[in-house]
C-alpha cells in the first residue's frame, strides 16, 4: 500500500500525559499536512511541512502541540499534558506541491480522559 | 435525492437513484475545490477534484458542478450503490493557501 499511513489508529490516555503520532506520506511528496477533525465536523488544518521546513502553523495549534519532520519523510505531532478538549481525530495528508490534492491517511483518533 | 446546502446535513436517496450534494463555499478567491468521501472511523478519501478555470468535470459515476458566480458546487452521484453511504465533504483551496477549507459535510444514506 502505497498511501498515507498513520500510527497509532486509536490512543487512549488520560488527562495530563504527552503522546505522540507518526505520519508518513505517500513517497516523494513534499508536503505534509496535519489536520484535527472532531465528531460532526470537517477536519480543520493544524499545521504544513515543505520537506522538513515547518512554514505554517494555524492558531488551534497550541504551546502544548508540536510537530516535527526532520528527514523531511514522515512527521511526528506530540500533545504534551494532554486536555479532555483534545480528543479529537487526528489526520495526516500528503501533496506533491501547493494547490495540489492532498490525500489523507486513515487518522488517528485520540480520546483523552 | 438532494441536499439544500450545509444546513442539512443528511440526505437519503433510494438506491440507483441519483444523487445531488450541495456545498456553498465561503471564498470567491478560492480556485481549486475538492470532494472528499468520508466513512465511519476513516479518513477523508479523495474523489473528484475541479478548478476554477472549468464549470463541471466528470469522472465514474460522479460528477462535479461549479459556479462561481454564486460560489457554489455541487457532486453529483449516479446510480447510488450502498458502497456509496458515508459523509461527504467539500475542501476549498486559494491562491498562496496551503490548508484546505471544509465544508460542514453531508451524511448520504442509501435506502435499499
Amino acid at each position: 500500500d502505497t498511501g498515507v499511513s498513520q500510527n497509532p489508529r486509536h490512543k487512549i490516555t488520560k488527562r495530563g500525559q504527552n503522546v505522540t503520532f507518526r505520519c508518513d506520506p505517500i513517497s516523494e511528496h513534499n508536503r505534509l499536512y496535519w489536520y484535527r477533525q472532531t465528531l460532526g465536523q470537517g477536519p480543520e488544518f493544524l499545521t504544513y511541512f515543505q520537506n522538513e521546513a515547518q512554514l505554517e502553523k494555524s492558531r488551534l495549534l497550541s504551546d502544548r502541540f508540536s510537530a516535527e519532520r526532520p528527514k523531511g519523510s514522515f512527521s511526528t505531532l506530540e500533545i504534551q499534558r494532554t486536555e479532555q478538549g483534545d480528543s479529537a481525530m487526528y489526520l495526516c495528508a500528503s501533496g506533491r506541491e501547493s494547490g495540489d490534492t492532498q490525500y489523507f491517511g486513515p487518522g488517528t483518533r485520540l480520546t483523552v480522559l | 435525492g438532494e441536499s439544500v446546502g450545509l444546513h442539512l446535513p443528511t440526505l437519503s436517496v433510494q438506491e440507483g437513484d441519483n444523487s445531488i450534494i450541495n456545498c456553498a463555499y465561503s471564498n470567491s478567491a478560492s480556485d481549486y475545490f475538492i470532494w472528499y468521501k468520508q466513512e465511519s472511523g476513516k479518513g477523508p478519501q479523495f474523489i473528484i477534484d475541479i478548478r476554477s478555470n472549468m464549470d463541471k468535470r466528470q469522472g465514474q459515476r460522479v460528477t462535479v458542478l461549479l459556479n462561481k458566480t454564486v460560489k457554489h458546487l455541487s457532486l453529483q452521484i449516479a446510480a447510488t450503490q450502498p458502497g456509496d453511504s458515508a459523509v461527504y465533504f467539500c475542501a476549498e483551496n486559494r491562491p498562496g493557501a496551503q490548508k484546505l477549507v471544509f465544508g460542514q459535510g453531508t451524511r448520504l444514506t442509501i435506502n435499499p
